[in-house]
């Protein structure tokens, strides 16, 4: 099964600041058809997990322009340019290209 | 709008089996691979099945393999997940999940396996 890491577990931010998370995977995410199935995951306090981007740094409808998605291959990062106190949560990244589906074990950001 | 809403959950003993049912509206079901997804209290996700848009294939975490059957009907727009020999690993909140990179959830139904 692909592993995916995520750095770091706990990620205390001052609000207006900006953030970083690392995704590492044991294996290649490029898929045989071209595409990279990386996604990143938003979960809020008591809520289900809202998809926020896909295929590396496509961002899903309605989120805001401060979340960006980079990286290739084996190593991904999920950034917030800005910090609000609505960021605060988990955030999961999870691999598409490879059976069985994998996930991070996520970074809880949190506001200093 | 799109909505998910999972039902189907609860109390069950180890060894037990339970079905858990995710109804589905505002897309076009039968377009969508559809995924079970599951969070144990307090832990991360994990992906639990998959099946593909006319239910012909289907896929699975290893440890659910031979217990979880993963189904659906594109004429109900449902989604299923049928769980039998249940243990007690398998207490989680289980999300239905729209597409095979997950970019809908439900609100998920808790099931808890214990004596």
């Amino acid at each position: 099964d692909v592993v995916m890491t995520q750095s770091p577990l706990s990620l205390p931010v001052t609000l207006g600041q900006p953030a970083s998370i690392s995704c590492r995977s044991s294996q290649s995410l490029v898929h045989s058809d071209g595409n990279t199935y990386l996604n990143w995951f938003q979960q809020r306090p008591g809520q289900p997990p809202r998809r926020l981007i896909y295929k590396i740094s496509n961002r899903d409808s309605g989120v805001p322009d401060r979340f960006s998605g980079s990286g290739s291959g084996t190593d991904f990062t999920l950034k917030i340019s800005r910090v609000e106190a609505e960021d605060v949560g988990v955030y999961y990244c999870m691999q598409g290209t490879h059976w069985p589906l994998t996930f991070g074990g996520g970074t809880k950001v949190e506001i200093k | 709008e799109v909505q998910l809403v999972e039902s189907g959950g609860g109390l069950v003993q180890p060894g037990g089996s339970l079905r858990l049912s995710c109804a589905a509206s505002g897309f076009t079901f039968s377009s969508y691979r559809m995924n079970w997804v599951r969070q144990a209290p307090g832990k991360g996700l994990e992906w639990v099945a998959n099946v593909i848009q006319n239910g012909s294939e289907k896929y699975y975490m290893d440890s659910v393999k031979g217990r979880f059957t993963i189904s659906r009907d594109n004429a109900k727009n449902s989604l299923y997940l049928q769980m039998n020999s249940l243990r007690t690993e398998d207490t989680a909140v289980y999300y239905c999940c729209r597409g095979s990179s997950s970019s809908f959830w439900g609100q998920g139904t808790m099931v808890t396996v214990s004596s």
